[in-house]
């Protein structure tokens, strides 16, 4: 059973414009939320982070949005720029020590 | 700090050979994490070090499996009687316990596949 799902394995957006990843998740007693980054050949890098406490962060380009109630959460680039042309996961834990990964979801910035 | 280091970068192997995969961690760091990721899947949770102890393991984890934190520095994770079914990248991440504590630091991985 996967607890956290990124439905949409892949995603196109012009440069310049947003780009939306969407997250959801089944378990109500993850608190702390991330995003990270996926170039080929390399570890995962971390981008942002959220806690349950909060319903946005914002860092730059990036902002993250955590809608509890719908047990969803979404990270928004803007302007989009080829550079961010990569995988993207959706991580969450409950205790610091866990954490669960989404599937997914490869970014295509086209210029 | 270079970061998070792994090695090797690569490993072919034959079914039912033993392998064993080490990870560096970023000096300050005293938390470690253990990760499989498998084409198209996010990374998931094998193991995680607090220092020297370890003090979860995931039911991915089975008997042949085992990881080790001596001293609370470098890890070590040994595959023993590889199965064709263990061919997988595998991560190592490391972080901190100060606030941003969940903020993890990724290796490269290990790629390892088993004929």
């Amino acid at each position: 059973d996967q607890q956290v799902k990124q439905n949409s394995p892949s995603l196109s957006v012009q440069e310049g414009r947003i780009s939306i990843l969407n997250c959801d998740y089944t378990n109500s007693m993850f608190d702390y939320f991330l995003w990270y980054k996926k170039y080929p050949a390399e570890g995962p890098t971390f981008l942002i982070s959220i806690s349950s406490i909060k319903d946005k962060n914002e860092d730059g380009r990036f902002t993250v949005f955590l809608n509890k109630s719908a047990k969803h959460l979404s990270l928004h680039i803007v302007p989009s720029q080829p550079g961010d042309s990569a995988v993207y996961f959706c991580a969450a834990t409950q205790d610091g020590q866990n954490f669960v990964f989404g599937p997914g979801t490869r970014l295509s910035v086209l210029p | 700090d270079t970061g998070v280091s792994q090695n090797p970068r690569h490993k072919i192997t034959k079914r039912g050979q033993n392998v064993t995969f080490r990870c560096d961690p970023i000096s300050e760091h005293n938390r470690l994490y253990w990760y499989r990721q498998t084409l198209g899947q996010g990374p998931e949770f094998l193991t995680y070090f607090q220092n020297e102890a370890q003090l979860e393991k995931s039911r991915l984890l089975s008997d042949r499996f085992s990881a080790e934190r001596p001293k609370g520095s470098f890890s070590t994770l040994e595959i023993q009687r590889t199965e064709q079914g263990d061919s997988a990248m595998y991560l190592c991440a490391s972080s901190s316990d100060r606030e941003p504590y969940n903020e993890q630091f990724f290796g490269p991985g290990t790629r390892l596949t088993v004929l």
